[in-house]
């Protein structure tokens, strides 16, 4: 059954630094990866999404994703980190069409 | 443009008894999708409709039950309660069965006392 694996349940970066969260897949096609956004009392907001092609992708709010095949993996991150960011953030895979299996989430805290 | 707006955004039952959720997708979209997301987990898939029939089901029981209107919208059934239950239930709306972008509602919030 496809999966998605965030390692990381918090991480917690300073104001202006990089970013990056984790995220492996179990996928036996090519797999249809997103990473969602989620601030508390709210729902989810798409980041970005890949589907084919290029497999660096830019997505919403200056982040961005990279698909690495041979590693499974689909790492988000943001090269300056602003107080605006900390949320919670899901990666999914496709199943089926538009069935979305995601992982358990990440939640960022941003220090001033 | 409204987005996709669900309702109520809170409610409180106690166990055994029945809740209904509801949804209206994004403008232009036909196809809604539920998911529960338990406290400190991420969404799970309950099912989805498309033309006011299931097209797929996720490993949830009977007691989970939709329904989706003519005008797209969409209604989720919990029957007979348990704690379990408890959780924020996200609908998502979509175009077609297609793979693509999902647009998330705020939730509603189900606490089962």
């Amino acid at each position: 059954a496809q999966s998605v694996t965030q390692p990381d349940i918090h991480i917690t970066v300073s104001e202006g630094a990089s970013l990056e969260l984790r995220c492996n897949y179990s996928y036996g096609a090519t797999p249809y990866l997103f990473w969602y956004v989620q601030s508390p009392g709210q729902g989810l907001q798409l980041l970005l999404k890949y589907f084919s092609g290029d497999t660096l992708v830019q997505g919403i709010k200056g982040f961005e994703a990279e698909f690495k095949r041979s590693q499974s993996s689909f790492n988000l991150r943001k090269p300056s980190v602003h107080w605006s960011d900390a949320a919670e953030y899901f990666c999914a895979v496709a199943d089926r069409g538009n069935k979305l299996v995601f992982g358990a989430g990440t939640i960022l805290r941003v220090k001033s | 443009d409204a987005g996709v707006t669900q309702s109520p955004t809170h409610l409180i039952k106690t166990r055994g008894q029945q809740v209904t959720l509801r949804c209206s997708p994004k403008s232009g979209h036909d196809t809604v999708s539920w998911y529960q997301q338990a406290l400190g987990q991420g969404p799970q898939f309950i099912f989805q409709y498309y033309e006011e029939e299931e097209r797929q089901r996720g490993n949830f029981p009977d007691r989970f039950s939709g329904h989706q209107f003519p005008n797209y919208s969409s209604e989720l059934n919990v029957n007979a309660l348990l704690l379990g239950d408890s959780a924020l239930y996200l609908c998502a709306s979509s175009v077609g069965l297609a793979t693509g972008e999902l647009f998330f509602g705020e939730g509603s919030r189900l606490t089962v006392l």
